[in-house]
């Protein structure tokens, strides 16, 4: 089975802190994915990568940055935490070859 | 960009119903996925499909590429389908996804 997991289910941040949030899939997948997700928007893409090394804007990148040193880790860093970024967030990865998302447990974070 | 469509944005059932959820897209699609979510936040993929027909167990679903809609149909309910349902498109040739704003079903016993 696909396993992607993520640092933490729960956090708490104070504003203007910069925070790092860690995903790591064991299936050897080509692109990973970060998400939000908040109540009546649905989940929107933050950043994606195909490869390490290499990211791409999703629809909703300002205020975040990534990074894909290793293929199977994944970061999503808040450079500055603002209280608008109090949201649940998602990792997710596919293989190139097949188009299911796999999904991790999320993180809940709560900027104070 | 592409749009995604829900419907109905909240559905009710007692326990052993049958429902059917509807998502509706504004442009050709190359990939279809719907996923549950549980009350816990985890995303679960049901299925892929960017055209057809699939049955897995108690669901199914159907998508006519042709027309823009796809339906998730989910027979003798059970309180463990409860969640967000979520159903999610593809266009073009990269590997990212558009979400619908999800469907909320409370199944009650």
């Amino acid at each position: 089975d696909v396993k992607v997991t993520q640092s933490s289910r729960y956090l708490v941040k104070r504003t203007g802190e910069k925070v790092f949030l860690e995903c790591v899939q064991d299936m050897d997948h080509e692109n990973m994915f970060w998400y939000r997700q908040d109540p009546g928007l649905g989940l929107r893409l933050i950043y994606f990568s195909y490869d390490v090394k290499m990211k791409e804007k999703g629809d909703i990148p300002e205020g975040y940055s990534v990074s894909r040193e290793k293929k199977e880790r994944f970061s999503l860093i808040l450079e500055s935490a603002s209280t608008n970024q109090t949201s649940m967030y998602l990792c997710a990865s596919s293989s190139g070859g097949v188009e299911t998302q796999y999904f991790g447990p999320g993180t809940r974070l709560l900027v104070l | 960009g592409i749009q995604v469509e829900q419907s109905p944005p909240d559905l009710i059932l007692q326990e052993g119903a049958n429902s059917t959820l509807r998502c509706n897209f504004s442009d050709s699609v190359n990939n279809l996925q719907w996923f549950h979510q549980n009350p816990w936040g985890q995303l679960i993929n049901l299925f892929y499909i960017p055209s057809g027909t699939k049955q897995n167990g108690r669901l199914s679903a159907t998508t006519v590429a042709t027309e823009r809609y796809s339906l998730l149909y989910i027979s003798s309910s059970q309180t463990t389908d409860s969640g967000v349902y979520f159903c999610a498109v593809r266009t073009g040739a990269n590997s990212k996804l558009t979400f619908g704003k999800g469907i909320t079903l409370s199944v009650r016993p």
